[in-house]
């Protein structure tokens, strides 16, 4: 089966500073990889997705993700943190399942603080 | 374009009560999944459904029993909660059936306590 790590389950950085957030997935074939944004008592929404057009995917408020096979990462980042990016951030995997629907896999999630 | 819909938004239930978490998408999406969240352990497929009338077990599927009513519904259902069932729920549904690229359209989430 699947599945995402999350290295570091609180990341706390400056505003201004670069974010930096860990996933590496586990998986015998080419998967789909997500990075979803969750704001305190929403749901999750979409940050970006990779799948395999391109190894480096830029998502919505400046967020990219770079696809690394070699060392099964997909390692979320932005250059400069602002204090609205504060939120909890998922890494997902998916896999085909039997049934023929995708079976998404969460990581354990990381929260991001923005210090002033 | 209401998306993903979720009822109860908030619900107390004592050990052994029984309950129906709701969900419906307008979206015309074939895919819906139940998850649940909890603190450290991030989100936890409990059931999926690829089309109407099919329905999968997640990773924590014991406990809870789904019911994919039509394209639009999905329901979850707690026959005999247990306070390892405090939570928050999250139903989300996606356009496709068979693609990896699926992308998950969430609910706000029922957050349920097991007294």
């Amino acid at each position: 089966a699947q599945s995402v790590t999350q290295l570091g389950s609180h990341v706390s950085v400056s505003e201004g500073a670069l974010v930096l957030l860990r996933c590496n997935y586990s998986s015998s074939v080419p998967p789909y990889l997500f990075w979803y944004v969750q704001y305190p008592n929403q749901g999750l929404q979409l940050l970006l997705k990779y799948t395999s057009a391109a190894t480096l995917v830029k998502g919505i408020n400046g967020f990219e993700a770079e696809f690394k096979k070699s060392e099964t990462s997909f390692h979320l980042t932005k250059p400069s943190a602002h204090m609205s990016d504060a939120a909890e951030y998922f890494c997902a995997v998916s896999e085909i399942a039997a049934s023929s629907a995708s079976k998404i896999i969460f990581g354990s999630g990381t929260r991001l603080s923005i210090r002033p | 374009n209401a998306g993903v819909t979720q009822t109860p938004k908030f619900q107390v239930l004592k050990t052994g009560q029984s309950m129906t978490l709701q969900c419906a998408q307008d979206m015309n999406h074939n895919s819906m999944y139940w998850y649940r969240q909890d603190p450290g352990m991030g989100l936890r497929l409990i059931y999926y459904s690829a089309s109407e009338g099919t329905t999968d077990k997640g990773e924590v599927p014991n406990g809870y029993n789904v019911s994919r009513l039509n394209k639009r519904e999905f329901s979850l259902r707690l026959e005999s909660a247990a306070p390892s069932q405090t939570s928050v729920y999250f139903c989300a549904s996606s356009e496709a059936t068979v693609s990896g690229a699926n992308v998950l359209t969430f609910g706000a989430g029922s957050r349920l306590t097991v007294l």
